[in-house]
């Protein structure tokens, strides 16, 4: 069975500070891997995915993450953060062929002191 | 805006009762895939629906039963409701096919009493 294992469950940083939030996977096949937002009082929303390709993606806010095949990695990152990227954080995992039945970890929530 | 939209936005029930969750879909897409988010936990699948048939089930009970209409609109339906139903649940569209991203819903926020 797929799970993903998200290692930080709440992280506090200040302004300006970089970021980087662990996921791990453990799946049985080729998969998609995602990083979604939860906002407070808003839906979930797309960060990034990696469909296949260069390991390392770009997504919005100035968000990227790297995949790392050999560790069953998908490290999210961001060089400085802001006030605004206060949030949840969420990483998941789908099939690559077929469709996407995410996996998802527990999250963490990021705060961000101004 | 992801243009899935649910209703309810809030919605308490007794223990026992039954309950109606509705989505309707992002415009184009054809696959709506329900989940169901704890308080403090990720969201964890309940089933997907592709073209009006059931296409997946993740380890909910049977009473977790969903439909999908012909214009792909979906409803997922609770039966005798358990305090720990109390959860976040979350639609999902998306185009359907290989490496399509999905679209969430705000969600209906279910309180159990």
């Amino acid at each position: 069975a797929q799970s993903v294992s998200q290692h930080n469950h709440h992280v506090i940083l200040s302004e300006a500070a970089s970021l980087e939030l662990g996921c791990n996977y453990s799946y049985g096949g080729t998969v998609n891997l995602f990083w979604y937002v939860q906002y407070p009082g808003q839906h979930l929303q797309l960060l990034l995915k990696y469909f296949s390709g260069d390991p390392l993606v770009k997504g919005i806010k100035g968000f990227e993450a790297e995949f790392i095949k050999s560790k069953f990695s998908f490290n999210l990152r961001k060089p400085s953060v802001q006030w605004s990227d206060t949030a949840e954080y969420f990483c998941a995992v789908g099939p690559a062929f077929g469709n996407e039945k995410l996996t998802f970890g527990t999250g963490t929530r990021l705060t961000i002191i101004p | 805006e992801t243009g899935v939209t649910q209703s309810p936005t809030h919605l308490i029930k007794t223990r026992g009762q039954q309950v109606t969750l509705r989505c309707s879909s992002q415009s184009g897409h054809n696959t709506v895939s329900w989940y169901q988010q704890a308080l403090g936990q990720g969201p964890q699948f309940i089933f997907q629906y592709y073209r009006e048939e059931e296409n997946g089930r993740g380890n909910f009970p049977p009473r977790f039963s969903g439909l999908q209409f012909p214009n792909y609109s979906s409803e997922l339906n609770v039966n005798a409701l358990e305090l720990d139903d109390s959860a976040l649940y979350l639609c999902a569209s998306s185009p359907g096919g290989m490496n399509t991203e999905a679209f969430f819903g705000q969600g209906t926020r279910l309180t159990v009493v």
